[in-house]
């Protein structure tokens, strides 16, 4: 089992460039979530899916958007970077809502 | 609504000491809390969870957590640590549909 796995791993991106995080986990989990991870402000939801079909918002989604393409795989994307996006993103699942989250290893990314 | 709130964003100690890292949450239902680790470069990993069995919770490599829903708070403990504990730590909280995190608490083993 490979877990959650996310690509690529790292990314240097130019104001106004678009870009896809891709995510996809073996687990045959239902939920899955999209964070950015930035120092001292802990993990932010971006977006989050509790099955397949369905999308929500969390508490930061100004500027991405997602897409749960099946049950496995689920993508952020970045229409038009801004520096304020350079973070770590980090995808994750569970089984359902209420259950540990399993993350995969991250995706630095810079916008300059 | 529901919320974490980690108390200390770094706390250091020496090895063999005992390892104290707060929580404390808020939810509109009964909870659901956890904690995971982070080592650097690394996505988070589950150490323990609380989902209303047994109020002391053990984890992994020596982890411990007690649920005290008058205080509203769920901190970790280890008797002992040790170098290779040091990393930060993440405190959350489910609502059944997605969690809330903490801002982190980094921990610091001297040796």
């Amino acid at each position: 089992n490979a877990g959650v796995t996310q690509t690529p791993k790292f990314q240097v991106l130019k104001t106004g460039q678009s870009m896809t995080l891709q995510c996809a986990q073996d687990m045959n989990h239902n939920s899955m979530y999209w964070y950015r991870q930035d120092p001292g402000m802990g993990l932010r939801l971006i977006y989050y899916s509790a099955s397949e079909g369905t999308t929500d918002k969390g508490e930061v989604p100004n500027g991405y958007n997602v897409s749960r393409l099946n049950k496995r795989e689920f993508s952020l994307r970045l229409e038009s970077a801004a520096p304020s996006q350079t973070s770590v993103y980090f995808c994750a699942s569970s089984a359902y809502g209420e259950d540990e989250q399993f993350f995969g290893p991250g995706t630095r990314l810079t916008v300059l | 609504a529901q919320s974490v709130t980690q108390l200390g964003s770094h706390v250091s100690v020496s090895e063999g000491a005992l390892v104290l890292l707060r929580c404390n949450y808020s939810s509109s239902v009964p909870p659901y809390l956890f904690w995971y680790v982070q080592y650097p470069n690394q996505g988070l990993q589950l150490l323990l969870k609380y989902t209303s069995a047994a109020t002391l919770v053990k984890g992994i490599n020596g982890f411990e957590a007690e649920f005290k829903k008058s205080e509203t708070s769920f901190h970790l403990t280890k008797p002992s640590a040790h170098m290779s504990d040091a990393a930060e730590y993440f405190c959350a909280v489910s609502d059944r549909s997605k969690s809330t995190f903490g801002d982190g608490t980094t921990l610091t083993v001297k040796p």
